[in-house]
């Protein structure tokens, strides 16, 4: 099975800073790789898709980067709404595996 | 707009069975794989299993292999996960999620919750 580590488990930041968030996975995924976020008490949402491309309806201000083992999510400028958990998910081979997920916090 | 509406959550017993099911609407199911992913109490998320399209494949985690089987019935938009010989260890809020085209999950259901007593 692929493992995906995500770093860090959690960060705090503040309103307007550019947060940087890193996935690795254990053998080369091209750039089969999501990330997605979630809020307590909800289901996740799809941000990002191909690692690169961005889901339907989700601001420009969240970008993702990477291909093989090394993929990141950065967020250029935070706003209040981002507080959240955010995960990636590489979908190359079943099964299909997350990352431990971070935690963004104020 | 994609909807995805679980149901069949609830308490059981260790060692008992249980079976989920997702109403999907807003999208045409039967072009799609489907699938389940848990999150248990205060944990991350964890990827159960996946059907494809037809339902002629269907891939499992290595935790649930032999105990869960995930299903389909195409003709009623419905994705379907039994779960049979239960653990304290599943429980979890079961989410129903649809695929894309590349195989990555695009749309969550809000989630069903099952909680396995000891």
């Amino acid at each position: 099975d692929i493992q995906m580590t995500q770093s860090p488990s959690s960060l705090s930041a503040s309103v307007g800073d550019r947060v940087t968030i890193t996935c690795r996975a254990s053998q080369g995924i091209r750039n089969d790789l999501g990330w997605y976020q979630q809020k307590p008490g909800k289901a996740p949402k799809r941000l990002i898709y191909a690692a690169s491309s961005l889901h339907s309806g989700v601001p420009s201000r969240f970008s993702g980067s990477g291909s093989g083992t090394e993929f990141t999510l950065t967020i250029s400028s935070l706003q209040p709404e981002d507080f959240a958990t955010y995960y990636c998910l590489q979908h190359n081979s079943y099964p299909q595996t997350f990352g431990q997920g971070t935690k963004v916090e104020i | 707009e994609v909807q995805l509406l679980e149901s069949g959550g609830g308490l059981v017993q260790s060692g008992g069975s249980l079976r989920l099911s997702c109403a999907a609407s807003g999208f045409r199911f039967s072009n799609y794989a489907m699938g389940w992913v848990r999150q248990a109490p205060g944990k991350g998320l964890e990827w159960v299993a996946v059907i494809t399209d037809s339902g002629g494949s269907r891939h499992y985690a290595d935790s649930v292999r032999g105990r869960f089987t995930i299903s389909r019935d195409n003709s009623q938009n419905t994705l379907f996960l039994q779960m049979n010989s239960l653990r304290a260890e599943d429980t979890a809020v079961y989410f129903c999620a649809k695929n894309d085209y590349i195989d990555s999950i695009d749309y969550w259901g809000q989630g069903t919750l099952v909680t396995v007593s000891s």
